[in-house]
Formats: C-alpha cells, sequence, structure tokens
C-alpha cells in the first residue's frame, strides 16, 4: 500500500539553524500539506500546497518558514532560523483531491531544537 | 471561525466493550467533512473515518462507527468490541469545503485506554 515518507525521523539541531524536513507524497496525490503536533498539543496545520504554489497558510507559518517542491517526488519544509518554540512533530500528508477525501499523514520528524 | 471541541481529555474502556468518544464542531460552511485519526503511542496519525455533511446515513468502517448528528454539530467516534491496541490518542477534525485549500482543523485529542 502506498504510503507517505519522512526523512528524518528525528533532527536535533540548535536554535538559530536552518533546518530542511523532507516528505514523499504518495504519487499520484496532488494536494500536500504540512502540520505540526507541540508534545501534548493538538495538530495544527501549517500550509497546504498545490500546483507548486501555497494555497493557504495558518499565522504561525511566518517568514521563517518556506516550502517547496524541487522535483516530482519530494516536498519539503524549510525553517530558516529555529527558535526553541519549534520543537514539535512535524508531520507532511497528502490527499488525491481537497474535497472528501482523506489526507494520508507520514509518521512525522520529530524536531528538537537546543 | 472553525472549532473542533472534543471534551474528554481521557477515556476508560473495558476490552470488548463499546466506547463513545465525542466531538462538537463549529462552523459556518453548509459543506464540510468530518474525520477521525488514530495516534498510537508510536506518534503516527492513522485515518479512520469520514463524514460529509451532505451524507444522510452515519458512516461506518469495520468496527468504527461515527454517529452524525448535524443539527447538534455534533460527530461522536464509537468504538465496537474494544481491543487493547485501540489504546491511543484519537483525534476529531474538520474540514470546510469552501476555498478548497483541504486544511485540517482538529480537535483537542483524547486519549483511550483500554483495560484488559
Amino acid at each position: 500500500e502506498p504510503e507517505v515518507t519522512q526523512t528524518p525521523s528525528h533532527q536535533v539541531t540548535q536554535m538559530g539553524q536552518e533546518v530542511i524536513l523532507r516528505c514523499v507524497p504518495i504519487s499520484n496525490h496532488l494536494y500536500f500539506y504540512w502540520y505540526r503536533q507541540i508534545l501534548g498539543q493538538k495538530v495544527e496545520f501549517l500550509v497546504s500546497f498545490y500546483n507548486n504554489e501555497i494555497s493557504e497558510k495558518s499565522e504561525i507559518f511566518d517568514d521563517q518558514f518556506s516550502v517547496e517542491r524541487p522535483d516530482g517526488s519530494n516536498f519539503t519544509l524549510k525553517i530558516r532560523s529555529t527558535k526553541l518554540e519549534d520543537s514539535a512533530m512535524y508531520f507532511c500528508a497528502s490527499s488525491v483531491e481537497t474535497v472528501a477525501y482523506e489526507q494520508y499523514f507520514g509518521p512525522g520528524t520529530r524536531l528538537t531544537v537546543t | 471561525a472553525q472549532k473542533i471541541t472534543q471534551t474528554q481529555p481521557g477515556m476508560f474502556v473495558q476490552e470488548k466493550e463499546a466506547v463513545t468518544l465525542d466531538c462538537t464542531y463549529d462552523t459556518s460552511d453548509q459543506s464540510y467533512g468530518l474525520f477521525w485519526y488514530k495516534q498510537p503511542s508510536s506518534g503516527e496519525m492513522i485515518f479512520l473515518i469520514y463524514q460529509g455533511s451532505y451524507d444522510e446515513q452515519n458512516a461506518t468502517e469495520g468496527r468504527y462507527s461515527l454517529n452524525f448528528q448535524k443539527a447538534r454539530k455534533s460527530a461522536n467516534l464509537v468504538i465496537s468490541a474494544s481491543q487493547l491496541g485501540d489504546s491511543a490518542m484519537y483525534f476529531c477534525a474538520m474540514r470546510e469545503f469552501s476555498g478548497n485549500t483541504g486544511k485540517l482543523i482538529f480537535g483537542q485529542g483524547t486519549t483511550l485506554q483500554v483495560k484488559p
């Protein structure tokens, strides 16, 4: 069964460093998303991406964040200068369409900023 | 504004019994979808069940069913015949169809523990 994959599974970085989280969505999916989950809290929407552009972003997704689909398979989230409060689990998700279709989530990348 | 409320931070259920996890939502959209996801201790998010706002029948998927009461804006998840492997965090989520960006809004989650 096709699945969303994410690398790395765990990333430790120092405050102020740039990180890139990588995702490979399911191959025939067209819509891509990033969510984050601070430990013990709910899952929060960051950004949605379709047709090589951002379709919606949340207030959390400020200028420190960017997304890219550099080739036909990868979908990346970059955090330019990490802060302590960026420590969280980051989930990538993809779906065939936006409406009435479930989003398939990857296993997540746990980001720890020290 | 969209909002999802899960009022039960934690629930216990005896193995083989049924359990209901509550979810209420708030939206001004007429068209929306409601989702339940399971998050085991390993952390991944597993899709369980979906209910569209115009679906007349309650959704069912194996041991999972969704008790959808549109007028009350509730979408409770019912798990029948609980198994030890059902112990996990459960999230209710909603997507409004207007705007069509696919954004999911999640509730705070309910931790379910199944007792042997």
